[in-house]
């Protein structure tokens, strides 16, 4: 089966740098995706690795490493309206084409 | 924005009567999936589907049923609803298996 392990929550000041980790087991592994969801809103994609490395969108990058099977979202210069959800997720073999999520993490940005 | 429209957004149901929502898109994207969100527990996928009548089922799928007789409808019934199906109801669709998957805006059920 797929397991992805994120932490539940993080805080954090405006201006910071945060580092959201997601470690993962699949059955057959074809990227990491993170997206972001504010309440009572829908999820709403960020990234996407499927090669080890570094990828830079802005003020967010993701990382993954396939040996590892881990990967990590970096939030920097936070901002009050990064206050959200962030879920990665995985497309698994045994799920056929779905995406699977970890459970969350909820980042609240103070001032 | 992705075309993709979920009906009915709010819905209060009594246990044990049949309930059907809609996700319909108009982005002719070949992937489609229902998600329920509850506390705690993220997204989790109950049914997807990867063509017109081409579906399977996901981790959650005790209870529902799902439909895709159209490219841009897929139907997610619940045959007899029961409380622990209330939830928040996510369709998303996606062209392809590499690309990102676009989210409704979400159908909030309660089985009363």
């Amino acid at each position: 089966g797929q397991s992805l392990e994120q932490p539940s929550e993080v805080t954090a000041v405006e201006g910071a740098i945060v580092q959201i980790n997601c470690t993962y087991q699949t059955s057959g592994f074809y990227g990491l995706s993170w997206y972001q969801q504010h309440d009572g809103g829908a999820p709403t994609f960020l990234s996407y690795n499927a090669l080890d490395g570094l990828e830079e969108t802005g003020r967010f990058s993701s990382f993954l490493s396939r040996s590892d099977s881990y990967g990590y979202l970096l939030l920097q210069e936070l901002q009050m309206k990064d206050s959200a959800s962030y879920f990665c997720a995985v497309r698994d073999e045994q799920a056929g084409t779905a995406l699977i999520f970890g459970k969350g993490t909820t980042l609240s940005v103070s001032s | 924005d992705a075309g993709i429209t979920q009906s009915p957004r709010h819905k209060v149901t009594e246990t044990g009567t049949p309930v059907t929502l809609r996700c319909h898109q108009t982005e002719n994207h070949r992937y489609m999936y229902w998600y329920r969100q509850d506390p705690g527990h993220g997204l989790r996928l109950i049914h997807y589907s990867y063509g017109v009548k081409d579906t399977d089922k996901g981790e959650v799928s005790d209870g529902y049923s799902v439909s895709r007789s159209k490219t841009e409808d897929f139907l997610l019934t619940l045959e007899s609803a029961t409380s622990s199906q209330t939830s928040v109801y996510f369709c998303a669709i996606s062209e392809s298996v590499d690309t990102e998957a676009f989210f409704g805006q979400g159908t909030r059920l309660t089985v009363v």
